[in-house]
């Protein structure tokens, strides 16, 4: 079945622990991004990233880091989680830019609370 | 400040009846969008979208309107049916590449049988 997974699916951390938030896709997608959720602000991009290698900057990307090193993973790393990062993540993957009318999949979200 | 907005927080119509999401935006250099719609406890699923080189894209129920000149976008869903309560997400398409979103806040449908 064509998915894109997110682990943990729920998250409670302190304020400083470092965590990761894995994203995998088993659709051979080139395009990954992550967004997060926020009542009343809808959804915002962090980062995104067009292939192995290559990841850039979306709307909100402070706080955050990513890798692909391969094309099936795109984690999302917190360094250093703040409260203002207690939020609704989703990843997000599609077979190119949804220009070319490339449907984009949303995995089913990770809902983190930062103490 | 925002560049993609959606006015309405929430929207209720009968079953049956048409529904109108709208969607406003700032920059005129945006050319291609999207709709999502998204169930609680579930991530947001692509409904339909539409260049700028149109003004109308319909898919089933689902139709698309653009008005370039009033920076405004719209979405029609005929006939509504209860299965359609959900929030939806306007997006415009930011660069080229198709890889850049922005969202808006999204309006909460519901639907009554």
């Amino acid at each position: 079945e064509a998915q894109v997974t997110q682990n943990p699916r729920y998250l409670i951390t302190v304020t400083g622990k470092k965590l990761t938030v894995t994203c995998s896709q088993n659709m051979n997608h080139e395009y990954m991004s992550w967004y997060r959720q926020d009542p009343g602000l809808g959804l915002r991009q962090i980062y995104y990233s067009m292939n192995v290698e290559v990841t850039d900057k979306g709307d909100v990307p402070e706080g955050y880091k990513v890798s692909r090193k391969e094309k099936r993973n795109f984690p999302l790393i917190l360094e250093s989680p703040s409260p203002n990062q207690t939020s609704l993540y989703f990843c997000a993957s599609s077979l190119g830019g949804v220009r070319v009318g490339e449907t984009q999949y949303f995995g089913p979200g990770t809902r983190l609370l930062v103490l | 400040d925002q560049q993609v907005k959606q006015n309405s927080p929430s929207l209720s119509v009968q079953e049956g009846r048409i529904s109108i999401l709208n969607c406003d935006y700032t920059n005129s250099m945006f050319d291609y969008f999207l709709w999502y719609k998204k169930y609680p406890a579930e991530g947001p699923t692509f409904l339909i979208s539409i260049s700028s080189i149109k003004d109308k894209n319909e898919d089933g129920r689902f139709t698309v309107f653009l008005n370039k000149s009033a920076k405004h976008l719209s979405l029609h869903i005929v006939p509504s049916q209860p299965g359609d309560s959900a929030v939806y997400f306007c997006a415009a398409s930011v660069d080229q590449a198709g890889t850049a979103l922005i969202f808006g806040k999204g309006t909460t449908l519901s639907v009554s049988s």
